[in-house]
């Protein structure tokens, strides 16, 4: 069975802190994608990835930057976290770009954090 | 810019009743069409999804859309709902085809069933 693994489901930090969000997929798919879903605001990209050490911005970087060392693992980083940052956070990954790819994405269960 | 319209943000309706989630999308040459559930406090999982042929598509849970070209539209259907379908649906769009910069997500549909 398919599994991307977000590695924590909730967290709680303070303004200012240095906050990871790790995301491990074991569907050796190119491509990854870190999303933040609030209310009324549905689901909003901030960054993806199509290959190991490739990054692409997506609609909302601003705070944000990525990490991707190795094809299964993509990391989300907050620099320095502020309380606008309190959300609920989605990692996905797909099939590598081609006429096979229809681009479903395959999602985590989500790593809710807030910020203090 | 490529947008998807989900003009419905809650939908109450009674256990046993019949739903019809709304959808629409900004046109496009081609599109592949999905929808997603998310129970509370999950990730999303896929319903359903449109890639090609029979515009009517059935999906888990009794869940079934059909796509309509001309309007634009990928409405989400289901004759009979329980209290296990309470969740938001989120419908996506794939305008790139080969889907190298994700989906594009609408706003969501809360689906509350009650008693």
């Amino acid at each position: 069975d398919v599994k991307v693994t977000q590695s924590s489901r909730y967290l709680v930090k303070r303004t200012g802190e240095k906050v990871f969000l790790e995301c491990v997929q074991d569907m050796d798919h190119e491509n990854m994608f870190w999303y933040r879903q609030d209310p009324g605001l549905g689901l909003r990209l901030i960054y993806f990835s199509y290959d190991v050490k490739m990054k692409e911005k997506g609609d909302i970087p601003e705070g944000y930057s990525v990490s991707r060392e190795k094809k299964e693992r993509f990391s989300l980083i907050l620099e320095s976290a502020s309380t606008n940052q309190t959300s609920m956070y989605l990692c996905a990954s797909s099939l590598s770009p081609s006429l096979l790819n229809t681009g479903e994405l395959f999602f985590g269960e989500g790593s809710r954090l807030t910020v203090l | 810019a490529q947008s998807v319209t989900q003009l419905d943000s809650q939908v109450p309706v009674f256990e046993e009743a019949p739903v019809e989630l709304r959808c629409n999308y900004s046109s496009s040459v081609s599109v592949y069409l999905f929808w997603y559930v998310q129970y509370p406090n999950q990730g999303l999982q896929l319903l359903l999804k449109y890639l090609s042929g029979s515009t009517l598509v059935k999906g888990i849970n009794g869940f079934e859309a059909e796509f309509n070209k001309s309007q634009t539209s990928f409405h989400l259907r289901k004759p009979s709902v329980h209290i296990s379908d309470t969740a938001e649906y989120f419908c996506a769009v794939s305008y790139s085809g080969g889907g190298a910069d994700g989906l594009t997500f609408g706003k969501g549909t809360h689906l509350i069933i009650q008693p």
